[in-house]
């Protein structure tokens, strides 16, 4: 069981980025995916979740607008992409199995925004 | 969107001692979904506790979770050198997560 996510990515302010995370060895519908960043020396922050079944997003208020989440059930991977980057969003990029017990988590894809 | 606050910020103790950390919400948590979770530098998140008192498979039991509503506890009984981490708590209760900011058990 687990999310195997994207490599490392540098991208330039203003671009966009999307990192992918790939479930296995479990029922990829029956769990929704969240998405969690952690900026350097900070805590975790959430960004939103896809209910991969339907397609249902929630999306913090912190991304609304710049945020899209998506899920491809052919392949068991889900899709965050991330627009109109800025410095501050350089942070590690977690992926995390929903649940009672939310306890299956990526082992993280480093974003850089660097000019 | 529910705010999670935790205390201390910083808890100095020395190992073989016993630690208890709080985390306070804005509003009451749904279903008392409230995790603990353990980080180390380089390293993501360790799930230690879920439904506020559940431990998390191979989770040893000097960790114990308590509380309900908006006051939820965190408590590890004998330190270990391992234990020395920071520890947040993450509400899952409804559509929108939050984590507490998180506090760190060190070495005394």
């Amino acid at each position: 069981v687990q999310l195997v996510q994207s490599g490392e990515e540098v991208k330039k302010p203003g671009a966009s980025v999307m990192v992918s995370c790939k479930a296995s060895g479990y029922t990829f519908t029956s769990h929704g995916i969240s998405w969690v960043r952690q900026a350097p020396g900070q805590g975790p922050e959430w960004m939103g979740r896809i209910t991969v079944n339907n397609h249902n997003t929630n999306y913090a208020q912190n991304f609304q607008g710049r945020v899209t989440m998506s899920a491809d059930t052919s392949t068991g991977t889900v899709y965050m992409q991330l627009r109109s980057l800025r410095p501050d969003d350089t942070a590690v990029y977690y992926c995390v199995r929903d649940g009672i017990d939310p306890d299956l988590w990526g082992r993280g894809t480093q974003v850089t925004v660097t000019s | 969107e529910i705010v999670l606050t935790q205390s201390p910020a910083t808890l100095s103790l020395s190992p073989g001692g016993s630690a208890i950390l709080s985390c306070g919400a804005s509003q009451s948590i749904t279903n008392n979904f409230l995790s603990w979770y353990q980080q180390k530098p380089g390293q993501p998140p360790r799930l230690l506790i879920y439904g506020s008192s559940t431990r998390a498979p191979g989770i040893p039991d000097r960790f114990g979770g308590s509380g309900s509503g908006t006051d939820f506890a965190l408590t590890i009984n004998r330190l270990e050198p391992e234990d020395f981490a920071i520890y947040y708590c993450l509400q899952y209760g409804g559509s929108l997560w939050t984590f507490g900011q998180g506090t760190k058990v060190e070495i005394e």
